[in-house]
């Protein structure tokens, strides 16, 4: 059964560069896409981009001047970095797996708070 | 880019009854590609359905969708207690880029 942990700090300051991890174990990171989604506290769910295994990478227009992502597939990890943070970032960040088949995320991480204050 | 509308916003109901909950987007989903979640407190969101009408993994045979086009529709015949959740929908189009509607918050009455 396939497992997504996130990793990484819990608080970043503004106008710094958050950066998270995804593990992922139990299974392959061949042949889906890998994704980043996050949630405001009570709000709803922003998809923030995602990048396959080959390193093709498609993000959210609306961030995606701040955004990078990468993938390690020796280490089985996918990483996320979001430059010139605000309070607006603050946000549960989750790492999703979705099959290239039907464009559903079928496996999700338990997501990491992440709070961008002084 | 494909907005999705989910309402009503809040519904109030009790156990046994059966629930609509609707999905409508700004402009035709390609190829029905449009997905249902359902999120609990504290917990991140499940996949419910997906290619508008097809079950996930585990999901109770009460849970069912349909739709095509713009129109799409999460049907839970009998509300068990476990179903007392937030219900999201989620399209991808040819941009490509995923989107989700705003939720749907079912609650017991």
């Amino acid at each position: 059964q396939v497992h997504l942990q996130e990793s990484g700090p819990g608080l970043v300051k503004p106008s710094e560069t958050l950066s998270l991890t995804c593990t992922v174990s139990g299974g392959s990171i061949s042949n889906y896409y890998w994704n980043w989604i996050r949630q405001p506290a009570g709000k709803g769910l922003e998809w923030i981009g995602r990048m396959s295994t080959s390193g093709t990478t498609n993000y959210n227009p609306s961030l995606e001047s701040r955004v990078t992502m990468s993938v390690d597939t020796s280490r089985n990890q996918f990483s996320l970095k979001l430059s010139s943070v605000t309070a607006a970032d603050t946000a549960m960040y989750y790492c999703a797996r979705i099959s290239p088949y039907y464009y559903a995320a079928d496996v999700w991480g338990q997501g990491t708070s992440v709070t961008v204050s002084s | 880019e494909i907005v999705l509308t989910q309402s009503p916003g809040t519904l109030s109901l009790s156990p046994g009854e059966r629930v609509t909950l609707s999905c409508r987007a700004s402009q035709s989903i390609p190829n029905s590609y449009l997905a249902w979640y359902q999120q609990k407190p504290g917990q991140a969101p499940r996949l419910l359905i997906y290619s508008a009408s097809s079950r996930a993994t585990g999901v109770p045979e009460r849970v069912s969708g349909s739709g095509s086009g713009t129109d799409f529709t999460l049907t839970i015949s009998r509300l068990e207690p476990e179903d007392f959740a937030v219900y999201f929908c989620q399209q991808y189009g040819n941009s490509p880029r995923l989107t989700f509607g705003g939720g749907t918050k079912v609650e017991m009455k």
